[in-house]
């Protein structure tokens, strides 16, 4: 089963508008990450953030993380077309390894 | 340095047919992962080597194994492949868990 899960599944927005996508977890961790995947290509890292972290930033991306909800947002601020691609949370389930959500695809609109 | 290459980039297999796929990175990272990717879905990992001369099993593992030759190659075979394991494959390798986990191109594999 997945570990992470992300909301909304698809989501369409206008350049330049913001884009929330969420990822809850079911079991502690100690790091979230985020990638980003274009049609057809691999997983490209966008940010990493600690359990002890709350908050980051990376450019135009913005990570938030809630250890009590288990809940992890991220946010892309005045998006652009080349945004348009699938976002997937990650987290180590209790192996040496990552364990991916299924997923927001983003659509920007030009 | 060309990250991680992986080999072929598209396969067509019959059932029961049997497949390499390969892998090799040149960042000397110490970890390597395969994942499966079906439509529609997030990445499942399959086996994964925290380092060199180790492997361990993944979610979804039956049907598979894997070599890892050296530091930089970690293979994955599939010997009698099944229609349901008509996937995108990826390997992936980091440095040091948990840190940033680079990937592969991907392997589009069809079994009919």
């Amino acid at each position: 089963s997945q570990q992470g899960e992300e909301d909304p599944q698809a989501l369409s927005i206008q350049e330049g508008e913001n884009a929330t996508m969420n990822c809850s977890y079911k079991t502690s961790i100690n790091n979230l990450q985020w990638y980003r995947q274009n049609s057809g290509r691999g997983l490209v890292h966008l940010i990493l953030i600690r359990s002890n972290e709350r908050e980051k930033h990376s450019g135009r991306l913005r990570v938030t993380l809630d250890t009590s909800k288990k809940s992890s947002s991220l946010l892309i601020t005045a998006s652009r077309a080349a945004d348009t691609a699938s976002y997937f949370c990650a987290t180590d389930g209790g192996r040496r390894a990552l364990t991916f959500g299924s997923g927001t695809r983003l659509q920007v609109q030009p | 340095n060309a990250g991680v290459t992986q080999t072929p980039k598209f396969q067509v297999l019959k059932t029961g047919q049997s497949m390499t796929l390969q892998c090799a990175q040149d960042m000397n990272h110490n970890s390597m992962y395969w994942y499966r990717q079906d439509p529609g879905m997030g990445l499942r990992l399959i086996y994964y080597s925290a380092s060199e001369g180790t492997t361990d099993k993944g979610e979804v593992p039956n049907g598979y194994n894997v070599s890892r030759l050296n530091k930089r190659e970690f293979s994955l075979r599939l010997e009698s492949a099944a229609p349901s394991q008509t996937s995108v494959y990826f390997c992936a390798s980091t440095k040091d868990w948990p840190d940033t986990q680079y990937f592969g191109p991907g392997t589009r594999l069809t079994v009919l």
